[in-house]
């Protein structure tokens, strides 16, 4: 099936921990997106990769890094985890700036 | 940054009833998307909307570009339990080609 899909699912680590999300996308599309949606359901945009290069870098703590190494993949590295970075983290992916697909999501617990 | 007054925040209807819901913004909008999102899972496309005064359904659903290009808004006919969920208004403004910005989404409850 083509889709967004995000790995993993779930992830429940203890703070001061380094942990990776992993996002791919076989839409063919040339764009894709970290969004972190918190308790009260707000979604907002962290990154954005076009054609492999950094769009968009919103006000995010520099312990998030985003890696694309091509264009079907955006992989998201979290440093020093922190009580504060538990939230869903959302995948998502475009064709240019148009309509964006998301995936199912990845809660993450810091305990 | 930009925001979006999505509104009501939310909303609890008896089945078969009318819903309606808006987002608004203070700046100009070029394209309005509506999502809807279940628990647990991720944001679905319901409608997209791409020039101002554009009118289009999807099955029950229809929303609206404003004329102003700073609001849209979403009606579902007749609902029914399955329609229970989040749903979200998103735009991107006028030279931000690929930032999409939500609103606070509305969480809608049908009572069966």
């Amino acid at each position: 099936d083509t889709a967004v899909s995000q790995t993993p699912k779930y992830l429940v680590t203890q703070m001061g921990n380094d942990k990776s999300i992993k996002c791919e996308q076989n839409l063919g599309h040339d764009t894709m997106y970290w969004y972190k949606q918190d308790s009260k359901k707000f979604l907002k945009i962290m990154f954005s990769y076009n054609n492999k290069e950094l769009i968009i870098n919103e006000t995010v703590p520099n312990r998030f890094s985003p890696k694309s190494p091509d264009k079907a993949h955006l992989n998201l590295h979290i440093n020093s985890l922190e009580l504060g970075d538990s939230a869903v983290y959302f995948c998502a992916s475009s064709l240019g700036g148009r309509v964006a697909f998301f995936g199912q999501g990845t809660r993450l617990t810091v305990v | 940054g930009q925001q979006l007054n999505q509104s009501p925040q939310s909303m609890f209807i008896q089945e078969g009833e009318d819903v309606s819901m808006n987002c608004t913004s203070s700046s100009i909008f070029n394209t309005w998307l509506w999502y809807k999102q279940d628990p647990g899972e991720g944001p679905v496309l319901l409608i997209a909307l791409y020039k101002a005064g554009e009118l289009t359904s999807n099955g029950r659903l229809t929303a609206q570009f404003g004329i102003t290009r700073k609001d849209s808004f979403l009606n579902i006919s007749a609902s029914i339990p399955s329609d229970v969920g989040i749903y979200f208004c998103a735009g991107r403004q006028q030279g931000s080609n690929y930032k999409l910005t939500f609103g606070k989404g509305t969480l809608l409850t049908v009572n069966p």
